[in-house]
């Protein structure tokens, strides 16, 4: 089945403690990023990657990493994590291709809790 | 700045009834996507609109696009309860993937 997964699903941590989400997508897909979901704000992306090896900030970066060593792979990292980090995040996914569609999958998403 | 807008945020509607959410954009988009939200749940993909006047129906609901107006449209015909949920329309141009979210209308069907 094609999909993007997610996890962990929920997640409470404390102030300061590195924590990391794993997305992977099945898909072969170019495109991976990451959003958050806040009450009021609706969706913002956090990051981006066209490719392996190629990411790039989003309109939330601060806070957050990222690595792409692999193509169906994208964790999102959260060095420090800090109250205000305490959200929704969603992984998605997609061909990446220009002219096209380019339907975005999403995953299953992760509650993340920041004390 | 690629900016979204979708109104109205709240609606509550009788089973049966007909209506229509808007979503504007304020620049030239490539791309014009419809998504369902359940509570709790991930993002659903409905619709993706490349063209203008392009028109796609799924079972209840169908979604337009007027590029020229920079706006695009979400009908519910006869409603039922199952459509009670979030509904999102997100932007993109060709080149840059992000997705440019309107902040949603939540959707109640009432019977």
């Amino acid at each position: 089945e094609a999909q993007v997964t997610q996890n962990p699903r929920y997640l409470i941590t404390v102030t300061g403690k590195k924590l990391t989400v794993t997305c992977s997508q099945n898909m072969n897909h170019e495109y991976m990023s990451w959003y958050r979901q806040d009450p009021g704000l609706g969706l913002r992306q956090i990051y981006y990657s066209m490719n392996v090896e190629v990411t790039d900030k989003g309109d939330v970066p601060e806070g957050y990493k990222v690595s792409r060593k692999e193509k169906r792979n994208f964790p999102l990292i959260l060095e420090s994590p800090s109250p205000n980090q305490t959200s929704l995040y969603f992984c998605a996914s997609s061909t990446g291709q220009e002219w096209s569609y380019n339907e975005q999958f999403f995953g299953p998403g992760t509650r993340l809790t920041v004390l | 700045e690629l900016k979204v807008e979708q109104n109205p945020l709240f609606l509550s509607m009788q089973e049966g009834k007909n209506y229509t959410i808007y979503c504007n954009y304020s620049t030239t988009s490539d791309r014009l996507y419809w998504y369902r939200q359940d509570p709790g749940k991930s993002l659903e993909s409905l619709f993706v609109l490349l063209s203008n006047g392009a028109v796609k129906q799924e079972g209840r609901l169908m979604a337009s696009l007027d590029t020229k107006a920079r706006l695009s449209t979400l009908h519910i015909t006869a409603a039922v309860h199952d459509l009670s949920a979030t509904y999102f329309c997100a932007a993109s141009n060709f080149g840059n993937e992000k997705l440019t979210f309107g902040t949603g209308t939540r959707l109640t069907i009432i019977p």
